[in-house]
C-alpha cells in the first residue's frame, strides 16, 4: 500500500503571494490533517478533512484554507504570503477519526523570501 | 488551553544505556495519547495509541505507560542504540491531536 504522499517537495515564493499544497491519503483513508513545523513552535495542527468536510480547525488565520476531494485527496491554500509562514508543511492520513494513528507524509518544505 | 509539555528537551545517551521521557498532558476530556518517533529527514511515524488509564505497551525495546487521571504519559527505551536517536513527540488527542514538543534523543556509539 503507498504511503501518504505531498506535492510539492519544496516551493520558494515571495510576500503577498498564494500557494496551494497537495496531499494524497492512504487508500482508504478518509480522514486527512494538516500540520505547520516551524523552529521552536513544533507541530501545530491547521485543519482537519473527512469526508470532503473540515471537521476540526486549529487557531490560525483565514489565510489558510484547505479542501478535501471526493477520492479523500486534500489541497492546502495559504494566501497573502507572510515571511513567517515559511514552515515544513506536514499531512497526516489516517482511517477515520477516533484514536487511529496517523500516517504522516514526507512534507512540503515552503520558504517565502 | 490545552497544553502538552515534553521533558526533558533533549537527552544525550551512551549506547547501551536505557532512558525515559515523560509526557504531561491536562487530564480533563482525555480521549487518546499518542507517541511518535520523528527520524531526521524522514516522517514522524507512529509508535503507540494508549486510550485506558494503566495502559502499557511495548514494542521491541520500547514501551510506554499511561495515567489519565493525573495527565501523563512514560516512554522508556531499554539498551539504547544509535538508530533510536530521534526526536519523540507525544500528542493529547481531544477534538484536535495537540502535539508536545518533543524529546531529542542522541544515541552516542
Amino acid at each position: 500500500k503507498a504511503g501518504v504522499t505531498q506535492t510539492p517537495r519544496y516551493l520558494i515564493k515571495t510576500r503577498g503571494q498564494q500557494v496551494t499544497l497537495s496531499c494524497s491519503p492512504i487508500s482508504g483513508h478518509r480522514s486527512v490533517s494538516w500540520y505547520q513545523q516551524t523552529p521552536g513552535q513544533g507541530l501545530q495542527f491547521l485543519f482537519e478533512y473527512f469526508s470532503e468536510t473540515q471537521r476540526n480547525k486549529g487557531n490560525f488565520p483565514g489565510r489558510f484554507s484547505g479542501r478535501q476531494f471526493s477520492n479523500s485527496r486534500s489541497e492546502m491554500n495559504v494566501s497573502t504570503l507572510e515571511l513567517g509562514d515559511s514552515a515544513l508543511y506536514l499531512c497526516a492520513s489516517r482511517p477515520s477519526g477516533g484514536a487511529h494513528e496517523q500516517f504522516f507524509g514526507p512534507g512540503t518544505r515552503l520558504t517565502v523570501l | 488551553i490545552l497544553n502538552v509539555e515534553q521533558s526533558p528537551q533533549s537527552l544525550h545517551v551512551q549506547e547501551g544505556d536505557s532512558t525515559n521521557f515523560t509526557c504531561s498532558f491536562p487530564s480533563s476530556n482525555f480521549y487518546a495519547l499518542h507517541w511518535y518517533r520523528w527520524e531526521t529527514a524522514k516522517s514522524p511515524e507512529a509508535l503507540f495509541v494508549m486510550t485506558l488509564n494503566g495502559d502499557e505497551k511495548k514494542k521491541g525495546r520500547i514501551s510506554a505507560t499511561l495515567n489519565t487521571k493525573e495527565g501523563y504519559s512514560y516512554l522508556y527505551i531499554k539498551g539504547s542504540q544509535p538508530e533510536d536517536s530521534a526526536t519523540y513527540l507525544c500528542a493529547s488527542v481531544t477534538q484536535n491531536f495537540v502535539f508536545g514538543p518533543g524529546t531529542r534523543l542522541s544515541v552516542l556509539p
